[in-house]
């Protein structure tokens, strides 16, 4: 399988705990994004890397979100101290070198449950 | 930023066509029009994306009007696994504002046997 995966698909936990989520994005895609998706409503944008260079980030992703991409390939995203507004779908996404136009592909995305 | 409004639901029979429409009236010159959707409990899927030609590929065709705030996406033969919620978006071209495409929350199509 050549697509974008997450781990893990499912994440139960209590609150207050930190919660570490891993995005393998397509092989040679040098973006990756992070969105969160609560039901009813669409993706929402969080942040967005351009090898590891973290470019862009959204006033949603308060000071208790951190994500990283070490070495330019896997991203992870924790949250720290979590809370039960951040039960939520996380969705990966990548995309690669174009002239000037950036299809991204998403994975399954992690979904959270905070208890 | 360029938004976009989709209608909230939409039937179609098995077999139709079935026509999405979407309105972009802001979109700006350097702005794609993106559609993709999502199945239940899954990622979306991207499904065809263009500038200001009409595009086809093998799942569906994109139809963009000549001033370029609307479009409409078109899947000739709906069959029951098209039913999902379709996404219109417009995206900045490469390296700029990726944050600001934004999904809204899509036209739920629901194909009937």
């Amino acid at each position: 399988d050549t697509g974008v995966s997450q781990n893990p698909r499912h994440k139960i936990t209590k609150r207050g705990q930190n919660v570490t989520f891993r995005c393998d994005p397509i092989s040679e895609h040098n973006r990756l994004y992070w969105y969160r998706q609560t039901l009813g409503q669409g993706p929402e944008f969080l942040t967005y890397f351009q090898n590891e260079a973290q470019l862009e980030k959204s006033r949603l992703l308060s000071d208790r979100f951190s994500a990283e991409r070490p070495k330019g390939s896997f991203s992870t995203l924790e949250i720290q101290r979590t809370e039960q507004g951040d039960s939520a779908m996380y969705l990966c996404a990548s995309s690669g070198e174009t002239r000037d136009t950036d299809t991204q592909y998403f994975g399954p995305g992690t979904r959270l449950t905070v208890l | 930023d360029a938004k976009t409004t989709q209608p909230t639901s939409m039937d179609c029979a098995e077999g139709r066509a079935a026509n999405l429409p979407c309105n972009h009236s802001t979109i700006s010159g350097n702005e794609y029009v993106y559609w993709y959707r999502q199945i239940h409990s899954q990622g979306p899927q991207y499904i065809i994306h263009g500038l200001k030609n009409n595009e086809t590929n093998e799942m569906a065709s994109l139809i963009i009007t000549e001033d370029r705030k609307s479009s409409t996406l078109i899947l000739p033969h709906a069959t029951l696994r098209d039913t999902a919620v379709y996404y219109c978006i417009v995206r900045p071209r490469l390296n700029t504002n990726a944050g600001k495409s934004t999904f809204g929350d899509g036209t739920t199509l629901t194909v009937k046997p």
